[in-house]
């Protein structure tokens, strides 16, 4: 069964660094491109940032270009969201996303609540 | 980047009816004159969201056959044949074409 689990989050001031991580099971980890999609409480869903099954190509949302930077370990099955220069307006429910050409399973969500 | 439009923003809807949920782009989806790149995804209430329809047409597994997509290039539409109870939540689409990845704004389908 695939299974996707986000950790991690929590309160943090602006300004401040937050990593999430996806600890991935059940199926090929490293054969999967991985994403982040947020949500922002009572708002939409907002895709964050991507990366292939090696680690090696990565992209990002505007938004978040130069701030969050994604990493895996294929190792370890784990995916990761370091999130530096945390604003109010990243404030937002973190999913974890396998993309099988289409984003097939879903994580539970890990809540970033940036505030003062 | 691409723009995804949907409407309605809300959609009352009867147990029993159908429903439908408009996306419209704003560039053509379609990969190597093929594909198009759109999904639908529906996020019940307290839930993430869930795939129903990827590639504009094919119905993910497990998701009834009273769901449907259509439509091409940068029209296309949900279509749910006879709503039930659980049908109900926000229904988005979002085109997979090139990043960013976009979602449109959402529908929210309620009884």
């Amino acid at each position: 069964e695939v299974q996707l689990v986000e950790s991690g989050g929590g309160l943090v001031q602006p300004g401040g660094s937050l990593r999430l991580s996806c600890a991935a099971s059940g199926f090929t980890f490293s054969s999967h491109w991985m994403h982040w999609v947020r949500q922002a409480p009572g708002k939409g869903l907002l895709w964050v940032s991507r990366i292939d099954g090696n680690g090696n190509t990565a992209n990002y949302a505007d938004s978040v270009r130069g701030r969050f930077t994604i990493s895996r370990d294929n190792a370890k099955n784990t995916l990761y969201l370091q999130m530096n220069s945390l604003r109010a307006e990243d404030t937002a429910v973190y999913y974890c996303v396998r993309d099988s050409g289409d984003f097939d399973y879903w994580g539970q969500g890990t809540l970033v609540t940036v505030s003062s | 980047d691409i723009v995804m439009a949907q409407s309605p923003l809300s959609l009352p809807v009867t147990p029993g009816e159908p429903a439908s949920i408009s996306c419209r782009s704003s560039q053509s989806l379609l990969y190597r004159n093929r594909f198009n790149r759109l999904d639908w995804y529906l996020q019940k209430p307290g839930q993430s969201p869930q795939l129903l329809i990827y590639l504009g047409s094919s119905r993910a597994s497990g998701v009834p056959d009273r769901f449907s997509g259509s439509g091409s290039g940068t029209d296309f539409t949900l279509k749910i044949s006879r709503v039930e109870a659980e049908d109900v939540g926000v229904y988005y689409c979002m085109q997979a074409l090139q990043t960013p990845l976009t979602f449109g704004g959402g529908t929210k389908v309620e009884i």
